[in-house]
C-alpha cells in the first residue's frame, strides 16, 4: 500500500514569490494534516481536515498560507508571498480518523527561501 | 493552549548504554503518541498509550503512561547504532482535542 506523498521534495524560491505543495494521503483516510516544522523543533499544526473539512485552521497564518482538500483526498498548501521565515520542511501526514491515533507522515517538503 | 515539554533535548550514548527521554504535559491527555525520526527523514508512528499507568514494550524499548496522563517516557535499553534520530512524544487532549508534538530528543550513540 503506498504511503502518503507529497511533491516537491524540495523547493527554493526567492522571498515574495508563490509556493504549493502537494499532498495524496492514504487512500481511505478521512483525516489529513499539513504540519510546519522547522529545523531542531516538533512539527506543528497548521491546518486539520476532515474529509474536504477545515476543522481546525487555527495556526494557519491567513494572511499568506491558504490550503484547500477538494473531493476530501488530496490537498494542497500554498504560500504567497513567502517570506524568509517560511523556510521550513512542511508535512502533510493521514489517518483513518482523528481520533484513532496513528498519523502516517509523507516525507515532507523542504522549503527554502532565499 | 496545550503544551508538552520533553527532556532531554539531545543525549549521546555509548552504543550498549540504556537512554531514556521524558515528557510532560501541561494538561491531563486522553492519550500519548511516540514518533522517531531518523536524520533527514520523516516522523514514524511507535506507539499510542492510552491507560493510566500504562507500560508498553517494543523489543528493547519500554514506554510509560503516568498515573496522572499528564506525563510519560520512552526507555531504551542497550542502545544500538539504528536507534539514532529524535524521538518525539505527542499528546492528545486538551479543550480542542489537539494532538501536540514536543520538542523532541536528538539520540546519538557512538558504535
Amino acid at each position: 500500500e503506498a504511503g502518503v506523498v507529497q511533491s516537491p521534495r524540495y523547493k527554493i524560491i526567492e522571498k515574495k514569490q508563490p509556493v504549493a505543495f502537494w499532498c495524496n494521503p492514504i487512500s481511505g483516510h478521512n483525516t489529513l494534516y499539513w504540519y510546519l516544522q522547522n529545523l531542531g523543533q516538533g512539527p506543528e499544526l497548521l491546518i486539520r481536515y476532515e474529509n474536504e473539512e477545515a476543522v481546525d485552521d487555527s495556526q494557519l497564518p491567513k494572511d499568506r498560507f491558504s490550503a484547500e482538500r477538494l473531493k476530501g483526498v488530496d490537498s494542497t498548501l500554498k504560500i504567497q508571498p513567502a517570506e524568509l521565515g517560511d523556510s521550513a520542511v512542511y508535512l502533510c501526514a493521514s489517518s483513518l480518523s482523528h481520533n484513532t491515533g496513528e498519523l502516517f507522515f509523507g516525507e515532507g517538503s523542504r522549503l527554502t527561501v532565499l | 493552549g496545550q503544551q508538552v515539554m520533553q527532556i532531554p533535548q539531545y543525549q549521546h550514548v555509548q552504543e550498549g548504554e540504556d537512554f531514556t527521554t521524558y515528557c510532560n504535559s501541561s494538561t491531563t491527555l486522553s492519550n500519548i503518541q511516540w514518533y522517531k525520526q531518523r536524520p533527514g527523514g520523516h516522523p514514524v508512528f511507535l506507539i499510542q498509550l492510552v491507560k493510566s499507568g500504562e507500560v508498553k514494550k517494543q523489543k528493547r524499548l519500554t514506554f510509560q503512561f503516568g498515573e496522572a496522563k499528564k506525563n510519560s517516557s520512552l526507555h531504551i535499553t542497550a542502545t544500538q547504532t539504528t536507534d539514532v534520530g529524535t524521538y518525539f512524544c505527542a499528546g492528545f487532549g486538551g479543550s480542542n482535542y489537539k494532538l501536540t508534538f514536543g520538542k523532541g530528543t536528538l539520540l546519538t550513540v557512538n558504535p
